[in-house]
């Protein structure tokens, strides 16, 4: 079955210390998106990436960073300089942009930091 | 800046009611327009994508409106059941140099009760 593979679901860390999250698709979609999601808020865009080997910044980039080394990953490294990292994030993945770019998302991760 | 708002943000009804929720944006020069469906704990689910050229969307017991110069997207859901209870986002998709962008409401939750 084609999707969107999100792990850890859960995730604890202690203050000071990186994570990784990891995401996988198999849906040969081109570009793959991470979102934050807190509660009482909107999804917010962190990083997204259009292609293989490049990526942007979305609106709350700092204190995460994301590698785009093959079409199916994109993983998202939440480093010790994200002060709110307590959040649910999502990784998403589009076809192709410019076409009809219909969204798709995985079962989220919740990370906790104690 | 784009800014989308859902009314209302949480509703209760019993069973077998037909709805409709709202969702209005401030900037209509869009593409497109999803609405995703949220379990508690889960990722979103697509339900509808409304291109900007179209009206309306249907699916099974969903249908979806866009009114793009009004800057406004309804969903309707006909005959709800107590497994329609979740949490309902749209999200429009606009374009800024290049760069294709979903923005997020916070939703409205529902509950239908049995």
């Amino acid at each position: 079955d084609g999707g969107i593979t999100q792990s850890p679901k859960y995730l604890f860390r202690k203050e000071g210390q990186n994570v990784t999250l990891s995401c996988e698709q198999n849906l040969n979609h081109d570009a793959m998106y991470w979102y934050r999601q807190d509660p009482g808020q909107g999804l917010r865009l962190i990083y997204y990436s259009q292609i293989v080997n490049d990526f942007q910044k979305g609106d709350i980039a700092e204190g995460y960073s994301v590698s785009r080394e093959k079409k199916e990953s994109f993983p998202l490294t939440v480093t010790s300089a994200q002060k709110n990292p307590t959040a649910f994030y999502l990784c998403a993945s589009m076809f192709r942009p410019a076409n009809t770019g219909e969204l798709f998302f995985g079962e989220g991760s919740r990370l906790t930091v104690l | 800046k784009q800014e989308v708002t859902q009314i209302p943000a949480a509703l209760s009804v019993p069973e077998g009611e037909n709805l409709v929720l709202n969702c209005s944006f401030t900037d209509s020069a869009i593409y497109n327009l999803q609405w995703f469906r949220q379990d508690p704990g889960k990722g979103l689910t697509s339900l509808l994508l409304i291109q900007s050229s179209q009206r309306e969307q249907t699916s099974g017991r969903l249908n979806a409106s866009l009114d793009k110069s009004s800057g406004r997207s309804t969903l309707y859901i006909a005959a709800s059941q107590p497994g329609d209870s979740a949490t309902y986002l749209c999200a429009p998709r606009g374009s800024t140099s290049g760069t294709y962008k979903y923005i997020f409401g916070t939703g409205t939750r529902l509950k239908v009760l049995a």
